[in-house]
């Protein structure tokens, strides 16, 4: 199976400023996609970003970019900007190659301070 | 377009009673996917259905189960309801149903198991 580690269970960050959150993953398919997605505390989860494992550049989607490390197996999420209505849960997911089943990690709690 | 729809919003049920969950996806999507998500083990994967086939399934007893029917809309039963599977159940859609194939959530449905 795979791992996805998110080791930064809390994060603040003062607006308008950038935020890195951090994922590790360990996969051993040669096919597979990153996820971000953010779940504020009224529960849904919203897809951010995306990043396949064949992708020579970082995805980026407005103020959200992914700063994929192959070699080092990581796929960090950088916001931009940050607003009030950044602060919510954050949660990186890996897909394995073979149908659509999602791996996530445990999650990052960010905090936005105006 | 109309997102992932689910119902109920809430549910409360006793110890021992059974449920039934539905999904509707997103119009032309072809993959659902449903999830548990509790404080304590986070993210976790329950079965995937790809045209009315169970494709993948999670590491849960056979109480949780699940269908899909031609209209892609799918349902989720847990029978014999335990204390433990009081959650937050989230349903998925995907348009390709493969790896780098964004998962699309619903707002969930909250069991609440007494």
């Amino acid at each position: 199976a795979q791992k996805i580690t998110q080791t930064q269970p809390g994060m603040f960050v003062q607006e308008k400023e950038a935020v890195t959150l951090d994922c590790t993953y360990d996969t051993s398919d040669p096919s597979y996609g990153l996820f971000w997605y953010k779940q504020p505390s009224s529960g849904e989860m919203i897809f951010l970003i995306y990043q396949g494992s064949y992708d020579q550049q970082n995805a980026t989607e407005g103020r959200y970019s992914l700063n994929f490390q192959k070699a080092r197996k990581s796929a960090n999420l950088v916001i931009s900007a940050s607003q009030l209505g950044d602060s919510a849960m954050y949660f990186c997911a890996t897909s394995r190659g073979t149908g659509n089943q999602f791996y996530f990690g445990t999650g990052t709690s960010l905090t936005v301070i105006p | 377009k109309a997102g992932v729809t689910q119902t109920p919003r809430y549910l409360i049920k006793t110890r021992g009673q059974q449920v039934t969950l539905s999904c509707s996806p997103i119009s032309g999507h072809r993959s659902v996917s449903w999830y548990q998500q509790t404080p304590g083990q986070g993210l976790q994967f329950l079965f995937e259905y790809f045209s009315e086939t169970q494709r993948n399934k999670g590491n849960f007893p056979g109480r949780f189960s699940g269908r899909q029917f031609s209209n892609s809309r799918s349902e989720m039963n847990v029978s014999t309801l335990e204390l433990g599977d009081s959650a937050l159940y989230l349903c998925a859609s995907s348009l390709q149903g493969n790896y780098n194939s964004p998962l699309h959530f619903g707002n969930g449905t909250r069991l609440t198991v007494t």
